[in-house]
């Protein structure tokens, strides 16, 4: 059982716009960062957002992310088939002084 | 640009060791802190531990203290995790992470290395 709290899967179709949750509490997401991950099949995950809504060099404007209480929103628009992959939250937790992921979210590009 | 290979996984009996290594280049290691973190195939990523940039101040997950210990070379850029008394649910494939140079949290990861895979099994 992760600490962060993903949807399992997500689905939309090509070119159009999907948001990825990740609940937490006042101890992880409610006072810390949050990052995101990208993972395809096989790979290292692949930072695309940072300190919750910032985009690392090479990651397209297609990509955002926001914050809210103790949640946490990844957005993707112009959904690509190269989109498709398993998406991660991720920020440290003040109570169990460790970093903490969510389960992951499958984004299905139909 | 920056790499981190990491190698030392296998197959080990339970209780066993293993020490895992991570070669950095492409940046100046002895500046960024370092973290470990694992994965089960088809599972989501789990944080083990981390140092800061000196070696002078380590950090575990409850489930992995005082059998493994982080430590680092800044002279020769390398991080390492020696891992004792394995157990079957430290079965993963284990990655050392870089910290962002950007990140203002310090627990984001910006480079990953390929990972290595541990399998803990009779």
């Amino acid at each position: 059982q992760s600490v962060l709290t993903q949807p399992p899967s997500v689905s939309a179709a090509p070119g159009q716009k999907v948001t990825i949750s990740c609940s937490g509490s006042s101890s992880n997401i409610g006072n810390n960062y949050v990052s995101w991950y990208q993972q395809l099949p096989g790979t290292a995950p692949k930072l695309v957002i940072y300190d919750n809504n910032k985009r690392p060099s090479g990651i397209p404007d297609r990509f955002s992310g926001s914050k809210s209480g103790t949640s946490a929103t990844l957005g993707i628009t112009g959904l690509q088939t190269g989109d498709e992959a398993d998406y991660y939250c991720g920020t440290w937790d003040s109570s169990l002084s460790a970093v903490v992921f969510g389960g992951g979210t499958k984004l299905t590009v139909l | 640009e920056v790499q981190l290979v990491e190698s030392g996984g296998g197959l080990v009996q339970p209780g066993g060791s293993l020490r895992l290594t991570c070669a950095a280049s492409g940046f100046t290691f002895s500046l960024y802190w370092m973290h470990w973190v694992r994965q089960v195939p088809g599972k989501g990523p789990v944080w083990v531990s981390r140092i800061n940039s000196d070696g002078s101040s380590t950090d575990y997950a409850d489930s992995v203290k005082g059998r493994f210990t982080i430590s680092r070379d800044n002279a020769k850029n390398t991080l390492y995790l020696q891992m004792n008394s394995l157990r079957v649910e430290d079965t993963a494939v284990y990655f050392c992470a870089r910290v962002g140079s950007r990140c203002s949290g310090g627990t984001c990861y910006s480079h990953w290395g390929q990972g290595t895979l541990v399998t803990v099994s009779s």
